[in-house]
């Protein structure tokens, strides 16, 4: 799986988009970007994943560049809640369980009052 | 809906002492995985169960055992605790399919003195 960079701490107003960037610039063709979070060391949370086109669910939005070698979550009204370690993977879609995440440093998010 | 639910969320041993730590997720999910995280570190790899009656290794193995005991459960062994492994472990399940995420339990917290 390619290797991702990530800020290790980033802090965003409350009600302001946080931006948090990735490079994961030896991606392969057929390699997902996956975001997780993380809150108060409670189990990774899913957020958000995409291949190649720029995804939107209920919590976040996902964009990647048109080389795929980095992305951004935008996390569009942030709150005081949202304050977590935001976890970037990439992993082959492949229907094989060895296709684990591996989980770096990540970035901490610090949303302020 | 449960998920992934681990048990216990807390324990504390004595070096040399033995323990299991149960997962069980209630997804149907095919495999199943255990990680463990130190104090600022992102997750790491034990173990992993691609399905019922397989486990591999996965990126820090020694000092464990796995059980698939059945499609829902998969256990996590120390045989002879070390103050080493204090640490959070954390239970996952995936589908195997590339859009779905891996799910986690909230963790179990382990102390050996």
């Amino acid at each position: 799986d390619a290797k991702t960079t990530q800020p290790t701490s980033m802090d965003c107003a409350e009600g302001r988009a946080a931006n948090l960037p990735c490079n994961h610039s030896t991606i392969s063709g057929n390699e997902y970007v996956y975001w997780y979070r993380q809150i108060h060391s409670q189990g990774p949370q899913y957020i958000i994943h995409g291949l190649k086109n720029n995804e939107t669910n209920e919590m976040a939005s996902l964009i990647i560049t048109e080389d795929r070698k980095s992305s951004t979550l935008i996390l569009p009204h942030a709150t005081l809640r949202d304050t977590a370690v935001y976890y970037c993977i990439v992993r082959v879609g492949a229907r094989n369980a060895g296709n684990m995440l591996t989980f770096g440093g990540g970035t901490r998010l610090m949303v302020k009052p | 809906n449960a998920g992934v639910t681990q048990t216990p969320k807390f324990q504390v041993l004595k070096t040399g002492q033995s323990m299991t730590l149960q997962c069980a997720q209630d997804m149907n999910h095919n495999s199943m995985y255990w990680y463990r995280q130190d104090p600022g570190m992102g997750l790491r790899l034990i173990y992993y169960s691609a399905s019922e009656g397989t486990t591999d290794k996965g990126e820090v193995p020694n000092g464990y055992n796995v059980s698939r005991l059945n499609k829902r459960e998969f256990s996590l062994r120390l045989e002879s605790a070390a103050p080493s492994q204090t640490s959070v472990y954390f239970c996952a399940s995936w589908t195997m399919r590339a859009r779905e995420p891996q799910h986690f339990g909230d963790g179990t917290r382990l102390s050996i003195l």
